[in-house]
């Protein structure tokens, strides 16, 4: 079966510090991987996609970028975070391939807090 | 532009009884894909169920169910025997057919308590 990982589960940064969270799927190849960031109390809202290694979507302008070195890894990055950054992250895959419609499967989230 | 809008903000609703959650959605495409997520507490965004706008049969999980109306572009969540561990926010969400970004379009979310 199929599981993901994403870390940390909290961070506490400064207004200007780097960010960087990862995250990586088990017991599948070349996933389709997401990141989505949730504002308080709400849905949530696509950040970046990739289909494949060195390939990356961005769906929403900001001071964020995503990074895949490996199959089924996935990072989050900010060289400079801002106030507004702060929020809950949440990684995800489904299965790649030219199908769409594949359902989407979330990990457990990171809590960013910039202060 | 696809919109997905749940008008129930809260809901209760005492354990064993069944609950139906709100949804409608907006788009211009005629086959895509629906889904219900749960969020307990822990935050960790769980698939309930999945609906393929192609098939007129209603998709069913164990007590959950849908009653999606096509025509009417609503897609609503009935939820039998409700249980203590139902408590979470539940979200309706789209994703188009074209292309394959996984580009998930959220409503904003219920809230169900589960009242024992």
């Amino acid at each position: 079966s199929q599981t993901i990982h994403q870390w940390p589960a909290t961070l506490v940064q400064p207004v200007g510090s780097p960010l960087s969270l990862e995250c990586t799927v088990e017991g599948t190849s070349n996933p389709n991987l997401y990141w989505y960031r949730q504002a308080a109390g709400r849905g949530l809202q696509l950040l970046f996609y990739s289909v494949g290694i060195g390939q990356i979507s961005s769906e929403v302008p900001q001071n964020l970028s995503a990074s895949r070195p490996q199959d089924r890894q996935f990072i989050l990055s900010s060289k400079k975070l801002l106030l507004s950054d702060s929020g809950f992250y949440l990684c995800a895959w489904s299965f790649g391939g030219l199908r769409s419609g594949n359902t989407i499967y979330f990990g457990e989230g990171s809590w960013l807090t910039v202060v | 532009a696809q919109t997905v809008t749940q008008s129930q903000p809260e809901m209760s609703v005492q354990e064993a009884e069944t609950v139906t959650l709100s949804c409608t959605y907006d788009t211009s495409e005629s086959n895509y894909y629906l889904f219900w997520y749960k969020q307990p507490p822990s935050r960790q965004m769980i698939l309930v169920i999945r609906q393929e706008a192609y098939k007129q049969q209603n998709a069913t999980e164990n007590r959950f169910s849908v009653n999606f109306q096509k025509a009417a572009k609503s897609f609503s969540l009935k939820i039998s025997d409700s249980q203590l561990g139902d408590t979470a926010m539940y979200f309706c969400a789209f994703m188009s057919i074209s292309g394959n970004t996984g580009k998930l379009i959220f409503g904003q979310g219920t809230t169900l308590q589960v009242k024992p």
